[in-house]
């Protein structure tokens, strides 16, 4: 059963445009974690959100805890090639993790 | 130091075949898990190991399906009588225990079942 749902699952955008992928689901979560996956390799760790409404940067990265610990969202300011890959949320529980179903981003230069 | 690797990188294996698949966790990491990835999608939990222990194994898609851990270090999957729908890519990540949100991922072997 596929717990957490991604919006969108495909995003082509220009160099320096700014975007939003979400990560929905009707469950609560202790926490919230966000990944990049590019081809050939496993997902890479880039934030870990654990208290509703919490906000975190990282660089031109602005991640989002929704208040009821049910959603999250990944905000990229002035996208770069180098930003193109798989985007991944993930909820944790005791010690099992959910994964959603994945944002692919093409930045396009 | 060392990530985590996974051997091997690439099996293209006949169906019905067996497969092993291996995974190296980051040295003292006590919780392991696996994970199957279809055609660039998220990822689908296997089964996780606390030291040489799998609490649950309900990930497990059939009973074709089994790992094991040994000395709370490497693990393996095997896949009994492949088939085609096994084909996917596997990915192995360790944390430093129970409780530890932070997995580092293995870069994953990629399966061909013909």
């Amino acid at each position: 059963t596929q717990l957490l749902e991604q919006s969108p699952q495909f995003l082509s955008i220009q160099e320096g445009e700014n975007l939003t992928v979400y990560c929905n689901s009707s469950s609560v979560f202790s926490s919230l974690q966000w990944y990049r996956q590019e081809p050939g390799e496993g997902p890479v760790l880039l934030v870990t959100v654990v208290t509703g409404g919490e906000v975190k940067k990282l660089k031109r990265l602005t991640f989002q805890f929704g208040d009821a610990r049910k959603d999250s969202s990944l905000h990229i300011t002035a996208a770069q090639p180098g930003d193109t890959g798989l985007y991944l949320c993930a909820a944790s529980g005791t010690y099992k993790y959910i994964f959603g179903t994945g944002t692919r981003l093409k930045v396009l230069a | 130091g060392a990530g985590v690797s996974q051997s091997p990188s690439n099996k293209v294996t006949e169906k019905g075949k067996d497969v092993e698949l291996r995974c190296d966790p980051i040295s003292g990491h006590t919780a392991l898990y696996w994970y199957r990835q279809s055609l660039g999608q998220g990822l689908e939990f296997l089964i996780y190991f606390q030291g040489n222990s799998a609490p649950d194994k309900s990930g497990l898609p059939s009973d074709r399906f089994s790992a094991e851990r040994t000395g709370g270090s490497v693990s393996t999957l095997t896949i009994q009588r492949t088939q085609q729908e096994d084909s996917a890519v596997y990915l192995c990540a360790s944390s430093a225990g129970q409780g530890t949100r932070e997995q580092y991922f293995g870069p994953g072997t990629r399966l061909t079942v013909t």
